[in-house]
């Protein structure tokens, strides 16, 4: 089946600093990729995707490559800020076919002043 | 557009009573899914429906738990004789009519349940 990893959180981070959280996936067919956010007390936001393999998605100020040789879709911040903090998800769907979102078990991030 | 909408926000009941939780999708939507995350796990789906028929209830409790979206109204997801493993965030998100609509979805601000 399909199914996504990330790494365990909780990432403590300072103000400033650089974020890389891992993802790897498997699947029984070609993936979309995905990551959302979701703050405290909130539902998931779509913070950014990839449909392809070497695609790159972006989205304020966050980045994640799909790479289809390591099966892998980190998500990275050159310089995380406060309002950052909250857990991330790594997901994927079957880009032919009909599939459902498949999402890991989050990972948390705290960033302190 | 207002936003997909699920209420209540916060459920307590007690073992063995029923749970009805509740989701308005967004205006022109018209495929919903219910997704469960229970505490640190990720979202689980359980169920994918369009106007008036289940799609997909493959991750659906086969017991005490069905899911509906009537013509008119928001979707419902009902849990009956609830227990404490039930006790979890309930999420809704919606999607419009497109080709591919489970790749985009929006999520509400989902429902917790307590089950005491």
């Amino acid at each position: 089946g399909n199914s996504v990893t990330q790494m365990e959180g909780p990432v403590t981070l300072s103000e400033e600093a650089f974020l890389t959280i891992n993802c790897t996936y498997t699947a029984t067919g070609y993936p979309s990729l995905f990551w959302y956010v979701q703050y405290p007390g909130e539902g998931l936001q779509l913070l950014l995707k990839a449909t392809k393999a070497d695609d790159k998605g972006s989205n304020k100020g966050f980045e994640a490559t799909y790479r289809k040789e390591t099966t892998s879709f980190h998500l990275e911040k050159g310089s995380v800020q406060v309002s950052d903090s909250a857990v991330y998800f790594c997901a994927l769907i079957l880009n032919s076919g009909y599939s459902t979102l498949t999402f890991g078990k989050g990972t948390m991030l705290l960033v302190s002043p | 557009n207002a936003g997909v909408m699920q209420n209540p926000r916060h459920l307590v009941r007690r073992r063995g009573q029923e749970a009805r939780l509740r989701c308005s999708p967004m205006k022109g939507h018209s495929h919903v899914y219910w997704y469960r995350q229970l505490p640190e796990e990720g979202l689980k789906f359980m169920v994918y429906l369009q106007k008036e028929n289940i799609i997909d209830e493959s991750g659906m409790p086969k017991e005490r738990f069905s899911a509906e979206f009537p013509k008119e109204g928001p979707s419902i997801l009902r849990i009956q004789q609830v227990v404490r493993g039930d006790s979890a965030a309930y999420f809704c998100a919606s999607s419009p009519p497109v080709q591919r609509p489970q790749e985009t979805q929006y999520f509400g601000p989902g429902t917790r349940l307590l089950v005491l």
